[in-house]
């Protein structure tokens, strides 16, 4: 069981490049999030998705796209980097039977020169 | 939306003492409130959680008070180890699959 995997865990890219980050979960979760987490900013929402077929924005969706491919897949796109999202992105996953817990993704570190 | 502040930012005890990190919350309707740890390099998670109809939760060492009057929860880690240290998140929410976390609170417990 490999819980919330996500994918790249490091990249560098220039700025105006694109690039998507991958998430998948095995636990037949319902809802998946992708959070940024900066320096003395806690984990901030970018977007979430309750149930397959629908996404929302969260606190900070601005450059940033999403997909939900299907019940275990959630992907996160910047179609034009700046270097203000540089941060370390994370994933995460909730079942609606667990009480609220949110399974995290190992993270992934994204710079933006 | 809600907004939950976190303090202190960062937080240093003796091995053995007690520590305790306070947030506060905006929305009156937030029902439920976790915090998360985070270990260096590691990925947050979840530590201990309370719901509004509950005033006070343990788990061994760990404890979460709730005061829904004043809007603030604390977690309180007794007898701190070198293992408790990291960086701690409060959360809140109405929903459970919606959270908004504090900015956290870097542990150290010192030997």
């Amino acid at each position: 069981n490999a819980g919330v995997t996500q994918t790249p865990k490091f990249q560098v890219l220039k700025t105006g490049q694109s690039m998507t980050l991958q998430c998948a979960q095995d636990m037949n979760h319902n809802s998946m999030y992708w959070y940024r987490q900066d320096p003395g900013m806690g984990l901030r929402l970018i977007y979430y998705s309750a149930s397959e077929g629908t996404t929302d924005k969260g606190e900070v969706p601005n450059g940033y796209n999403v997909s939900r491919l299907n019940k275990r897949e959630f992907s996160l796109r910047l179609e034009s980097a700046a270097p203000s999202q540089t941060s370390v992105y994370f994933c995460a996953s909730l079942s609606s039977n667990s009480a609220g817990e949110l399974f995290f993704g190992e993270g992934s570190r994204l710079t933006v020169l | 939306g809600e907004n939950v502040e976190q303090h202190p930012s960062t937080l240093s005890v003796q091995e053995g003492d007690s520590a305790v990190i306070k947030c506060t919350y905006s929305d009156s309707a937030s029902n439920y409130f976790p915090w998360y740890k985070q270990e260096l390099g590691k990925r947050p998670q979840l530590i201990i959680d309370i719901r509004s109809n509950v005033g006070e939760k343990k788990d061994q060492r760990i404890a979460v008070t709730l005061n829904k009057t004043a809007k603030h929860f604390s977690l309180h880690i007794t007898e701190t180890q070198p293992e408790d240290s990291a960086v701690y998140f409060c959360a809140a929410s109405q929903h459970d699959y919606k959270l908004s976390f504090g900015a956290g609170t870097t542990v150290t417990v010192r030997a």
